[in-house]
């Protein structure tokens, strides 16, 4: 079975732009979650998405939206782009909501200049 | 508060033991994991345990738990210079609505 994919891999862009991610779970997960890691903050969860619905959500500006689709994929969207907004960007797919497992794509590694 | 803390570096000889430790914050913790880092790469979920175990083994990984010191162990047996990385671990709480909180991860370097 195919793991969690993301695209683009790597993206690079300037101040004030705005960003699209995608994440495609593992086939038959219906939860995806996405994260932010950065060397100062660390690993910090965004939201969660199930059943095209957002179910939960972390401390992140208004900025920072997503959504899910009937086929289980996510995107998530960062507006008006910041410097600090550089990151890895983790998308995880669980079966089912949180606390169920999670696993993790390979990230979608985000340069603002 | 939500710090889970990790020692942020390790270093041990290839075909030892190593012991990777975590401390977390709240015994309602539902679920703990261990997470593993490669260079470039995303996080490969290694193990996990329920909070009502003390103890979980995986072929070359064995997890303790200590709930009364709130204190979370991994340790991989003859250890190979492919487990360098970094490890992370994560709990999920309810009363976070079980998103993953995550340490700072344990930097693991395998010599030679």
């Amino acid at each position: 079975k195919a793991g969690v994919t993301q695209t683009p891999r790597y993206l690079i862009k300037t101040r004030g732009q705005q960003v699209t991610l995608s994440c495609s779970p593992i086939s038959g997960h219906r939860s995806v979650s996405w994260y932010q890691q950065t060397p100062g903050q660390g690993l910090q969860f965004l939201f969660e998405y199930f059943s095209e619905t957002q179910r939960n959500k972390g401390n992140f500006p208004g900025r920072f939206s997503g959504r899910q689709f009937s086929n289980s994929r996510s995107e998530m969207n960062v507006s008006t782009l910041e410097l600090g907004d550089s990151a890895l960007y983790l998308c995880a797919s669980s079966l089912d909501r949180v606390p169920d497992t999670q696993y993790f794509g390979p990230g979608t590694r985000l340069t603002v200049l | 508060g939500e710090d889970v803390e990790q020692s942020l570096f390790l270093s041990v000889r290839e075909g030892d033991s190593s012991v990777i430790n975590c401390t977390y914050t709240d015994s309602s913790s539902t679920y703990l994991y261990w997470y593993k880092q490669e260079p470039g790469a995303g996080l490969q979920l290694l193990t996990y345990i329920f909070s009502n175990m003390d103890m979980k083994q995986d072929q070359r990984l064995t997890v303790l738990l200590n709930k009364k010191d709130k204190h979370l162990s991994l340790r991989i047996a003859d250890t190979q210079t492919g487990d360098s990385a970094i490890y992370f671990c994560a709990e999920s709480r309810m009363d976070s609505s079980y998103k993953l909180i995550f340490g700072s991860g344990t930097r693991l370097l395998v010599r030679p």
